[in-house]
């Protein structure tokens, strides 16, 4: 089974500083999707990014970016010029290539961001 | 809707009562899943429908919940006889699981119900 782990339950930044959430996972498989949710006091889980294992290069999304290192097993999110709006619980996701049975998502604990302004 | 719905919102109930929780996936999608997420456990998967059918219902936690899904569209899930252990909030996520679009597995999530046993 696959299991997906969040060290930092908490972090903040000052606004319009970089922050890094980090995002480590265990898996035997070799093709797999990974993804950052966002959760504001809202609830509405908001797909952040994704990336797909196979490819070697790291997804981007304006100012969301993620470190993915395969062989380490690392997914982390880094959020440049972090702003008011990007305070939330942050989520790491994995999810199996497979469709055939697999499809659910395995998710970290979280980690809470604050924005400082 | 352009979006996930679910409802109700919130939904306060007595110990023992029965209660549903709706979800209205995206239209086209052919997935649907529902999750749990509570203090204790964190975001837990329940149970998840290719089309009306169920191929993995691992996560029910116990013979007290059941969902079906109708029309390859709407889902109920049902919790008889509540417990306050089974308070929580569920959510709802679809996706369309075939295709050739890139984001087919990405799973775009409900606002959830909030659920409170006393």
């Amino acid at each position: 089974a696959q299991t997906v782990t969040q060290s930092q339950p908490e972090m903040s930044v000052q606004e319009a500083e970089t922050v890094t959430l980090s995002c480590t996972y265990d898996t035997s498989e070799s093709d797999y999707y990974l993804f950052w949710y966002k959760q504001p006091p809202s609830r509405q889980m908001i797909l952040v990014i994704r990336q797909e294992a196979y490819k070697q290069q790291n997804a981007t999304e304006n100012r969301f970016s993620v470190n993915f290192q395969k062989a380490a097993k690392s997914f982390s999110l880094k959020i440049s010029d972090s702003q008011l709006g990007d305070a939330a619980m942050y989520f790491c996701a994995y999810r199996s290539i497979s469709n055939f049975g697999n499809e659910k998502l395995t998710f970290g604990t979280g980690t809470r961001l604050t924005i400082i302004p | 809707g352009a979006g996930v719905s679910q409802s109700p919102s919130n939904k306060v109930t007595e110990k023992g009562k029965d209660v549903e929780l709706r979800c209205d996936p995206i239209s086209g999608h052919t997935a649907l899943y529902w999750y749990r997420q509570s203090l204790g456990q964190g975001l837990e998967f329940l149970i998840y429908f290719q089309g009306n059918s169920a191929p993995d219902k691992s996560g029910l936690p116990s013979d007290r919940f059941s969902a079906e899904r109708t029309g390859g569209s709407v889902s109920t899930l049902t919790i008889q006889r509540t417990q306050q252990e089974d308070s929580a909030v569920y959510l709802c996520a679809s996706s369309l699981n075939f295709g050739l679009r890139v984001d087919r597995e990405t799973q775009y999530f409900g606002p959830g119900t909030r659920l409170l046993v006393l």
